[in-house]
């Protein structure tokens, strides 16, 4: 069955403790990317990557790090989380970047709560 | 970089009605308009999208308008039924800065359709 794995996929942890959420998709897609979303702010992308090692920032990269080492593999590293950063992350593929007409595939979310 | 307006926040419909949901969007370039809608608890999944050289798109009770000189694209559901219930985002293209490579979404909409 194609899908987005994201784990966990519920987490509460406290300020300053690194943290790791991984996502894995198995459709081959190149484009990956991580998404928060927020009551009122939509969906807001935090990093992308358009291929293995290629990776830039999205609209909200601050406090975050990814690593994109193998195709189907895009985890999103917390280094020293804060409360700001209670959200629910949703991890998304595609085939193409969305913005040439490419479905986003997404995960089914990860939520966090930063104590 | 794009910017997404999406209106209403809330619109609550009694069901057999019509709803339109309505967004606007500032970069003349973006040619790519996708809208998602987002179950509750559930992960956002494409349901209609819309590509800049054509004005309507349908896809039996949804369809989607798009008037490029004014910058705007609307979603519109006829025959509201219960299961249109959901939070439904609209997106576009990043500008130019970044190659178009991301979505910007809209903040959502949440759509009640009252039995």
């Amino acid at each position: 069955e194609a899908q987005v794995t994201q784990n966990p996929r519920y987490l509460i942890t406290v300020t300053g403790k690194k943290l790791t959420v991984t996502c894995s998709q198995n459709m081959n897609h190149e484009y990956m990317s991580w998404y928060r979303q927020d009551p009122g702010l939509g969906l807001r992308q935090i990093y992308y990557s358009m291929n293995v090692e290629v990776t830039d920032k999205g609209d909200v990269p601050e406090g975050y790090k990814v690593s994109r080492k193998e195709k189907r593999n895009f985890p999103l590293i917390l280094e020293s989380p804060s409360p700001n950063q209670t959200s629910l992350y949703f991890c998304a593929s595609s085939f193409v970047p969305p913005s040439r007409v490419g479905e986003l595939f997404f995960g089914e979310g990860s939520r966090l709560t930063v104590l | 970089g794009e910017n997404v307006e999406q209106h209403p926040s809330t619109l609550s419909v009694q069901e057999g009605d019509s709803a339109v949901i309505k967004c606007t969007y500032s970069d003349s370039a973006s040619n790519y308009f996708p809208w998602y809608k987002q179950e509750l608890g559930k992960r956002p999944q494409l349901i209609i999208d819309i590509r800049s050289n054509v004005g309507e798109k349908k896809d039996q009770r949804i369809a989607v308008t798009l008037n490029k000189t004014a910058k705007h694209f609307s979603l519109h559901i006829t025959e509201t039924q219960p299961e249109d219930s959901a939070v439904y985002f609209c997106a576009a293209p990043r500008g130019m800065d970044t190659g178009r490579r991301a979505l910007t979404f809209g903040s959502g909409t949440r759509l009640q359709v009252q039995p």
